[in-house]
């Protein structure tokens, strides 16, 4: 089983700030995904990536394959930017392994 | 479209109830799953389908149960209900797109069994 470590666990920010949270995995994937689970429960797909970098708005995922490292930044962070990030990978296709996620607070 | 939904949103269950949570997606995607979401812990798989009539166990099965007689529904079964069923329920569909299969997930169920 491929274990997903992110780092860190917990982290408060202040609105504007330049956010990096980290995700290692332990085997070689098929992709790595990004989501988000804001309170209240709902999971959304942020990004999908197998190689490079991907942005979207003021959200950028990066992933070294050989490393077997990914990170998802947040530029200008923004307190609706308060969520649960969540790295998870695929070995074989479609099922993923989680890791436990790191809780983000950005406060005004 | 709705994407994925799922019925109902909360639930408290008697130790030994048995109760269906329902879960349909209007994407025509093949895959699907459920995974439950334990406080402190990542996601874990319970169950999944590749298609209609193709349902495969996960990394945590036991206690439930699937069937997946469409391409639109996938109901997870909970018989004789335990105290560590006690989880939020996820069920998710995904489809290939480029580089990989992404997945789209539902609202969730809180399930509490007292």
């Amino acid at each position: 089983k491929n274990e997903v470590e992110q780092s860190p666990q917990n982290l408060t920010a202040q609105e504007g700030e330049f956010i990096t949270i980290n995700c290692s995995y332990s085997v070689g994937i098929s992709a790595l995904h990004w989501l988000q689970q804001h309170p209240g429960g709902g999971i959304v797909s942020l990004f999908m990536l197998s190689s490079g970098k991907k942005k979207h708005g003021r959200l950028i995922a990066t992933i070294n394959i050989q490393e077997k490292h990914s990170s998802l930044h947040i530029t200008a962070s923004h307190p609706r930017d308060s969520a649960v990030y969540i790295c998870a990978v695929s070995n074989s296709g479609y099922a993923l392994n989680f890791g436990k996620g790191t809780s983000l607070l950005v406060t005004p | 479209n709705a994407g994925v939904t799922q019925t109902p949103k909360f639930r408290i269950l008697k130790i030994g109830q048995s109760m269906t949570l329902q879960c349909t997606q209007d994407m025509n995607h093949n895959y699907m799953y459920w995974y439950r979401q334990d406080p402190g812990m990542g996601l874990k798989l319970i169950y999944y389908s590749v298609g209609a009539g193709i349902t495969d166990k996960g990394e945590v099965p036991n206690g439930y149960n699937v069937s997946r007689s469409t391409t639109e529904d996938f109901p997870l079964r909970l018989e004789l209900a335990a105290p560590s069923q006690t989880s939020v329920y996820f069920c998710a569909s995904s489809y290939y797109g480029t580089g990989g299969y992404e997945q789209y997930f539902g609202p969730g169920t809180r399930l509490t069994v007292t």
